[in-house]
């Protein structure tokens, strides 16, 4: 199992482009995360899926939007991109309301100049 | 809202010693609380968990302790080794879908 696995790693984009973070998971679970780690300030929610065909913002939405493609994909676009939003970005998962484990991704680490 | 604050964004200790990491939360709904260990350029890996009618769950070197009174939960690592440099997560989950994350402490272990 690859667990959860997330595209692209690295990103640079500039001010006003466009790009989707694509999220993928082989673990069956029904629920779906999206957070943006900044430093000292710890992972924030961006937008969740808590089962297929849903999704629900989170603590910092603005900016973004997201597609639960299927069960197994959940994915993340900027469609205007801001500095602001120059962040590490983590995809999780976990199989529903409980338990609450999460599983995490590896990264992207993006930069908006 | 629910808010989640570490009492020390670093902790030095020397390899061998007991780490304690603490967190200190706000919301008295909270009802299962978590630890996850990020090391360096990866994602967050879960470590341990402990239910709100719990004070004390153990697990491999590590032991979380709870308490609802005061609100605050630690992370203790025992026999601290030079892999258990990381950043340590509290987050706490009030029984939705959502759970919410401390900022991070930094675990350096000293040879």
């Amino acid at each position: 199992n690859a667990g959860v696995t997330q595209t692209p790693k690295f990103q640079v984009l500039k001010t006003g482009q466009s790009m989707t973070l694509q999220c993928a998971q082989d673990m069956n679970h029904n629920s779906m995360y999206w957070y943006r780690q900044d430093p000292g300030m710890g992972l924030r929610l961006i937008y969740y899926s808590a089962s297929e065909g849903t999704t629900d913002k989170g603590e910092v939405p603005n900016g973004y939007n997201v597609s639960r493609l299927n069960k197994r994909e959940f994915s993340l676009r900027l469609e205007s991109a801001a500095p602001s939003q120059t962040s590490v970005y983590f995809c999780a998962s976990r199989p529903g309301a409980t338990p609450y484990e999460q599983y995490f991704g590896p990264g992207t680490r993006l930069t908006v100049t | 809202g629910e808010s989640v604050g570490l009492h020390l964004p670093t902790l030095s200790v020397q390899e061998g010693d007991n780490s304690i990491i603490n967190c200190a939360y706000s919301n008295s709904a909270s009802d299962y609380f978590i630890w996850y260990k990020q090391e360096s350029g990866k994602g967050p890996q879960f470590i341990i968990d402990i239910r709100s009618n719990m004070d004390k769950r153990q697990g491999q070197r590590v032991t979380v302790l709870l308490n609802k009174t005061v609100k605050h939960l630690s992370l203790q690592i025992a026999a601290t080794q030079p892999g258990d440099s990381a950043v340590y997560f509290c987050g706490l989950n009030t029984g939705g879908f959502k759970t919410i994350f401390g900022a991070g402490t930094r675990l350096f272990v000293k040879a």
